[in-house]
């Protein structure tokens, strides 16, 4: 079956240091990917996403590419800020034919702490 | 748009009463999901509705919870009675319908943190 594996957490970093928080996956087909981030006392958002092999999805700094040959998209931030802290997680959507989000399937969540 | 608005942001309760939450979700959207998130068991989809009609509620926990969706524009979930083990986050989300853009994409609510004595 579909299943999401993201690194565990808590990660801390101090500002400006560089992140990476992995996820692999497990999937039949070609996934649509995302990374969704959950301020302190808020909702999961949509952080960046892609929907195919060697795609690259960016925002607010951060990158992931989609790498169907390791079955990866891991997250990436050149220089954290205090603000980046929080729970990221790493999610698919099955591909084909009447994908909808009622099939989206989220890792565990990795809590991120920057010091200042 | 104002986005998924969920009601109350916070509940403090007694075992045994009984605690509404509500979702208004994102106009247009035809799925409407409600997930649960704790510290121990992290994100879990308890019910999701497409175009109003319950699709899956094998995620609900037992049958003191109950959802409804009775028109397009709003959702509840019900526990009755409460019990301390219900206190988590519950989160409302909404989607497109399949096949309009951004179909596979959740937007969440702010979240209903309901705390059970």
């Amino acid at each position: 079956g579909n299943s999401v594996t993201q690194m565990e957490g808590p990660v801390t970093l101090s500002e400006e240091a560089f992140l990476t928080i992995n996820c692999t996956y497990t999937a039949t087909g070609y996934p649509s990917l995302f990374w969704y981030v959950q301020y302190p006392g808020e909702g999961l958002q949509l952080l960046l996403k892609a929907t195919k092999a060697d795609d690259k999805g960016s925002n607010k700094g951060f990158e992931a590419t989609y790498r169907k040959e390791t079955t990866s998209f891991h997250l990436e931030k050149g220089s954290v800020q205090v603000s980046d802290s929080a729970v990221y997680f790493c999610a698919l959507s099955p591909s084909g034919q009447g994908s909808s989000a009622s099939k989206i399937i989220f890792g565990s969540g990795t809590r991120l702490s920057i010091r200042p | 748009d104002a986005g998924v608005i969920q009601s109350p942001r916070h509940e403090v309760t007694e075992m045994g009463q009984e605690v509404t939450l509500r979702c208004k979700p994102i106009s247009g959207h035809d799925y409407l999901f409600w997930y649960r998130q704790t510290m121990m068991r992290g994100l879990e989809l308890l019910i999701y509705f497409n175009n109003n009609v319950p699709i899956d509620d094998s995620g609900m926990p037992e049958d003191r919870f109950s959802a409804k969706m009775p028109n397009a524009s709003f959702s509840t979930l019900k526990i009755q009675p409460s019990e301390p083990r219900d206190s988590a986050v519950y989160f409302c989300a909404s989607s497109p319908r399949q096949g309009a853009p951004g179909a596979n994409v959740l937007t969440f609510g702010a979240g209903s943190r309901l705390t059970v004595l």
